[in-house]
């Protein structure tokens, strides 16, 4: 089993849609989480971090469930400009490495 | 300000041979990562460096692989006797901070494309 999880995708949603995306992860030790986004052929970008009490940011929220071992991603009114590869990202400690899973690819059409 | 900047941006290598590649981080960045990522695939963890600390080599897939930072600053990856495998994006991060918010967020480079015919 991967350390980290995705949905598999691919995600093709209408303009305006709304979309979940969740990722697993299997140590419980983990401590810190992460969504990254990475458009087609080019470096990955930190979208958010996810917080323990969940947190917004504009069209975008991010869960995190402890118990379950699983983050989310719910993005609104979906844009054309929100196309991309959606990576989420595990740390076990406040510093060291990541672990990334394979990444959700999402295209939202018009 | 200047981002994580690797070279070469593009690498065409013959198997057997081998290969350097380049990454300077952020100015006042002390950690260091090193991924690769193959076609369609996420990304793969290689070696870590924390300031003076010893490195995570931890992901290294081999002993053809090794990496150093000279200086604490930019960093080599080297791999000997490149194989056909070997061929993906070889991607370097930094990140500011040995511990607490400020180490969350890596500052991606834009990555060398390495393939060996």
């Amino acid at each position: 089993r991967k350390e980290v999880e995705q949905d598999p995708g691919p995600f093709n949603v209408p303009e305006g849609a709304t979309v979940a995306f969740n990722c697993t992860y299997s140590n419980s030790a983990s401590q810190s989480f992460f969504w990254y986004r990475q458009d087609c052929r080019k470096e990955p970008k930190l979208l958010m971090s996810v917080y323990s009490s969940g947190n917004e940011d504009g069209r975008f929220t991010a869960q995190l469930n402890r118990a379950s071992q699983y983050i989310s991603l719910l993005i609104r009114d979906s844009k054309l400009s929100d196309s991309a590869t959606y990576l989420c990202v595990v740390k076990n400690t406040n510093a060291g490495k990541s672990t990334f899973g394979d990444g959700t690819t999402l295209t939202v059409k018009p | 300000g200047a981002g994580v900047s690797q070279s070469p941006s593009n690498k065409v290598t013959e198997k057997g041979k081998d290969v350097e590649l380049r990454c300077d981080p952020i100015s006042g960045h002390t950690a260091l990562y090193w991924y690769r990522q193959s076609l369609g695939q996420g990304l793969e963890f290689l070696i870590y460096f924390q300031g003076n600390s010893a490195p995570d080599k931890s992901g290294l897939p081999s002993d053809r692989f090794s990496a150093e930072r000279t200086g604490g600053s930019v960093s080599t990856l080297t791999i000997q006797r490149t194989q056909q495998e070997d061929s993906a994006v070889y991607l370097c991060a930094s990140s500011l901070g040995p511990e607490g918010p400020l180490s969350y967020e890596q500052y991606f480079g834009p990555g060398t494309r390495l393939t060996v015919t």
